[in-house]
């Protein structure tokens, strides 16, 4: 299975709602990855996990919250979201982080496409 | 910060000719890869190139890496319409990070 799950597809908010996005994939990696993707754009690094623990934040604003429960689970708490958070997060994993020169392919899911009213 | 200069950003192609894509870095990359991404989809893997000068090809796609490893290229020859996509490079810099390229759209003319 090489697939990366997703949900929901599709998610509206007003800028006071609390909502969750979530990610699962069960191919056994051990790094994964919440992008944000403006339309017309590439794919913006927000957060990475190694081994469920938190290794990489590209100085996100807090009003993004990342959670690992576990291996394969991945999360994205959003509170108090501006209009200008609308896009589409993408939620990747790869075998490992890749240390030094190495790098591993990255298995993206379908997104969720959020907006924010 | 350390940038990744993909061109063109949107190349038109009549069905069946042929489509590149440009990728340079200021600095030496230790590798770099390619995605695919389809209009209204999310990026696919395509390849990862690591060695200087590499050459690799995938039928109709041919990818190459600089002999500085700062530069690098996807080459479609005769396109068709499933090649309809944004296609971006993402090379790994010194600090060991992922650095995208912004992309360049293959739109195929009716």
């Amino acid at each position: 299975d090489t697939e990366v799950t997703q949900t929901p597809k599709h998610l509206v908010m007003g800028m006071t709602n609390k909502k969750s996005l979530k990610c699962e994939q069960h191919m056994g990696h051990r790094a994964m990855y919440w992008y944000k993707q403006k339309a017309k754009k590439p794919p913006e690094l927000m957060f990475v996990y190694s081994y469920e623990k938190l290794s990489i934040n590209e100085s996100v604003p807090s009003r993004f919250s990342p959670e690992c429960p576990n291996s394969s689970l991945l999360n994205l708490h959003l509170h108090a979201l501006q209009p200008e958070d609308s896009a589409l997060y993408l939620c990747a994993s790869s075998q490992d982080l890749g240390r030094g020169g190495v790098s591993y392919e990255q298995y993206f899911g379908p997104g969720t496409r959020l907006t924010v009213t | 910060g350390q940038q990744v200069m993909q061109i063109p950003q949107y190349q038109h192609v009549q069905e069946g000719e042929d489509f590149t894509t440009y990728c340079n870095s200021s600095t030496t990359l230790s590798n770099i890869q390619w995605y695919k991404q389809r209009p209204g989809g999310h990026p696919v893997f395509l390849i990862q190139l690591v060695k200087s000068g590499e050459v690799k090809k995938q039928k109709r796609l041919t990818f190459q890496f600089g002999e500085a490893k700062k530069n690098s290229s996807l080459h479609i020859t005769a396109t068709q319409t499933t090649d309809v996509g944004t296609y971006f490079c993402a090379g790994k810099d010194s600090n060991y990070q992922l650095i995208w390229g912004a992309g360049t759209k293959l739109i195929i003319k009716p």
